[in-house]
């Protein structure tokens, strides 16, 4: 089926570095979404993108959904505590088409 | 106002045992997913419906799988003959209504941990 490779798998930063994490896919996706899970919660929306070549913004978190629509990255900037978790990009492959398709997920561990 | 929820929180059972898994969407989301997670995966998606019917149970592994939503709320993922590797998490989302084919946030319940000796 169809896969998103998401990388890196893990993080350990210290707090107030920004990161880095991408995603990308054989399939293209007609929608990118960015999610945060904590432990024992399910996933939270933080960011979706729309179009191919869409950056978008919330806060201290920036996505860009690529202009190939195979791929997606989410920087954040100014590290804080309470940024830790895991956090999984996800694709919706067509229009009408309700499934998420999630990457394996970024560990991130921050060091105060 | 409530979010999703899903009880039991933790189900325990052993290998050919029947569980159900409950799901209560918030109110007035018409479209409900389940998905189930491994221990270091992200989510797959199970089964989706929209109202009473499912719009595309293309990620049931098995016919050992079933869920069912008879009055377009609560849903309930059944599970039949369980084995050691069913063990996940089984998370539940739901959605506004669908607009224009577009993407409607999908809100995420805390999960049910199955594990299955």
């Amino acid at each position: 089926g169809q896969q998103l490779n998401q990388s890196p798998q893990s993080m350990f930063i210290q707090e107030g570095e920004d990161v880095s994490m991408n995603c990308t896919s054989s399939s293209i996706f007609n929608t990118w979404l960015w999610y945060k899970q904590e432990p024992g919660e399910g996933p939270v929306l933080l960011i979706a993108l729309y179009k191919a070549g869409e950056l978008t913004s919330n806060g201290r978190l920036t996505a860009q959904f690529g202009i190939t629509r195979k791929d997606s990255f989410l920087n954040i900037s100014a590290s804080i505590p309470s940024d830790v978790g895991i956090y999984f990009c996800a694709g919706q492959l067509g229009k009408g088409a309700q499934k998420l398709v999630f990457g394996q997920g970024t560990r991130l561990t921050i060091n105060p | 106002g409530a979010g999703v929820s899903q009880t039991p929180s933790n189900k325990v059972t052993e290998k050919g045992k029947y569980v159900e898994l409950r799901c209560d969407p918030i109110s007035g989301h018409t479209a409900l997913y389940w998905y189930r997670q491994s221990l270091g995966q992200g989510p797959e998606f199970l089964i989706y419906f929209q109202g009473t019917g499912a719009a595309d149970d293309s990620g049931l592994p098995n016919d050992r799988f079933f869920a069912v939503r008879p009055e377009g709320s609560v849903s309930t993922l059944k599970i039949q003959r369980t084995e050691r590797g069913d063990s996940a998490v089984y998370l539940c989302a739901s959605s506004l209504p669908l607009a224009g084919g577009g993407v409607n946030e999908q809100f995420f319940g805390p999960g049910t941990r199955l594990t299955v000796l």
